[in-house]
């Protein structure tokens, strides 16, 4: 069974603290996503990272993509209230019959 | 309205009915997708589909049924529903992206349908 594993499953920070979350696999994934989810909604696409070391910027969020595809990771710079939610990453090991990891539940308190 | 819309947002059901939820998107993405989200899950694909009359069964497809006659719209039914089937009901659509890379898509969700089966 492939996987997507993230970490941690939840953080509680501090406004303007720094954190990462890391997806990990066994498999290699052409493409992941990032999506966000806030509570009653349905999840928001952040970012796709689709080339092996490629590294995406959204305002204070870097994404990165493992050289060798097979994880990811999601840095955020001095963290606001309004970052949080659970955030989930997905990809397609084959075809679209896309996986999704289990979460990472984030809380940033003001 | 433009985007991807879920009906009901909320339903109460009892153990054995039938029950459908709808899905309809408006963008003509080729692709849509059926997710159940569980804590301690997160969410898992139940059923896909490419295009219209072109359905494919995900991770956990047993109890459901799916059909799509027509672009926009991708019903998931539940023949008969179990407890085990309580959860918020999810649906996505895409196109396919990328190229000699691969390709991959990216899932505009709808938001959301709770289902509570007694």
């Amino acid at each position: 069974t492939q996987l997507l594993e993230q970490s941690p499953q939840f953080l509680s920070i501090q406004e303007g603290e720094n954190l990462t979350v890391y997806c990990n696999s066994s498999s290699v994934f052409s493409s992941l996503q990032w999506y966000r989810q806030e509570p009653g909604e349905g999840p928001v696409l952040l970012v796709t990272v689709v080339t092996g070391g490629e590294v995406k910027k959204l305002k204070r969020l870097t994404f990165q993509f493992g050289d060798a595809r097979k994880d990811s990771s999601l840095h955020i710079t001095a963290a606001q209230p309004g970052d949080t939610g659970l955030y989930l990453c997905a990809g397609a090991p084959g075809g679209f019959k896309t996986i999704f990891g289990a979460g990472t539940r984030l809380f940033v308190k003001a | 309205d433009a985007g991807i819309t879920q009906s009901p947002r909320y339903k109460i059901t009892e153990t054995g009915r039938q029950v459908t939820l709808m899905c309809h998107q408006t963008w003509s993405h080729s692709y849509m997708f059926w997710y159940r989200q569980d804590l301690g899950h997160g969410l898992r694909l139940i059923y896909y589909s490419a295009a219209a009359d072109i359905t494919d069964k995900g991770e956990v497809p047993d109890g459901y049924v799916v059909s799509r006659s027509k672009t926009e719209n991708f019903p998931l039914t539940l023949e008969s529903a179990t407890r085990s089937q309580t959860s918020v009901y999810f649906c996505a659509s895409s196109e396919s992206l990328g190229g000699l890379a691969g390709s991959y898509n990216e899932q505009f969700f709808g938001p959301g349908t709770r289902l509570t089966v007694l």
